[in-house]
């Protein structure tokens, strides 16, 4: 059974600054993996969409990376702003599963002026 | 395209009462899923559906239930609610997997909060 995990559960950073959040699964047989961000009281947005055949994927300030071998994925948000503040969910589609997803439980990440 | 849609925004019920969440997609996706979120957690997957007529379990379906008669509308029916069904519940959709690109992106609703007492 997949298990997704985050660390750190919570993270404050000063604005500007460069950060990594860490998702691991625990097994290696996915077909992509996803990275989501939740504001309080609403759903999820998409952010990243990495292929298991990928190695990262980019959008704007933000770059998501993968590797399947060490189950873990990355996400880094370059120059971080308030407004980045919200909840990071990362989440594994395994293979044959009808694309459901399998998440973590998410990192709180606030950007402090 | 509206997106993702689902009703109630909030509900309470008492215990033993049933009700159904709302779940509507326009954007011609084939899958549609059920998650709960509870506090401090990630999500986990009630039921889905790889087009109308078909559902299967997900994670945690107990006490839950689903039918799909068309593309767009996805219910979730709980019948005797209990305390332990007390949530958020997302509603998500997405086009069936194994096409290039992003096209597994699932796309969620707003969420329903429901409260059981």
């Amino acid at each position: 059974k997949q298990e997704v995990t985050q660390i750190p559960a919570a993270l404050s950073v000063p604005e500007g600054e460069n950060l990594v959040l860490n998702c691991s699964f625990t097994d290696s047989a996915i077909y992509n993996l996803q990275w989501f961000r939740q504001d309080p009281g609403k759903g999820l947005t998409s952010l990243l969409l990495i292929q298991s055949s990928q190695r990262e994927q980019t959008s704007g300030r933000l770059n998501a990376s993968l590797d399947k071998s060490s189950g873990r994925s990355t996400l880094y948000i370059a120059a971080s702003q308030p407004g980045d503040s919200a909840t990071y969910l990362c989440a594994a589609v395994n293979t044959g599963t009808a694309s459901k997803l399998t998440f973590g439980t998410g990192t709180r990440l606030q950007v402090t002026l | 395209n509206a997106g993702v849609t689902q009703t109630p925004k909030f509900r309470i019920l008492k215990i033993g009462q049933s009700m159904t969440l709302q779940c509507a997609q326009d954007m011609n996706h084939n899958y549609m899923y059920w998650y709960r979120q509870d506090p401090g957690m990630g999500l986990k997957l009630i039921y889905y559906s790889v087009g109308a007529g078909i559902t299967d379990k997900g994670e945690v379906p107990n006490g839950y239930n689903v039918s799909r008669s068309t593309t767009e509308d996805f219910p979730l029916r709980l019948e005797l609610a209990a305390p332990s069904q007390t949530s958020v519940y997302f509603c998500a959709s997405s086009y069936s997997p194994g096409l290039a690109g992003d096209t597994d992106t699932q796309y969620f609703g707003p969420g329903t909060r429901l409260t059981v007492l």
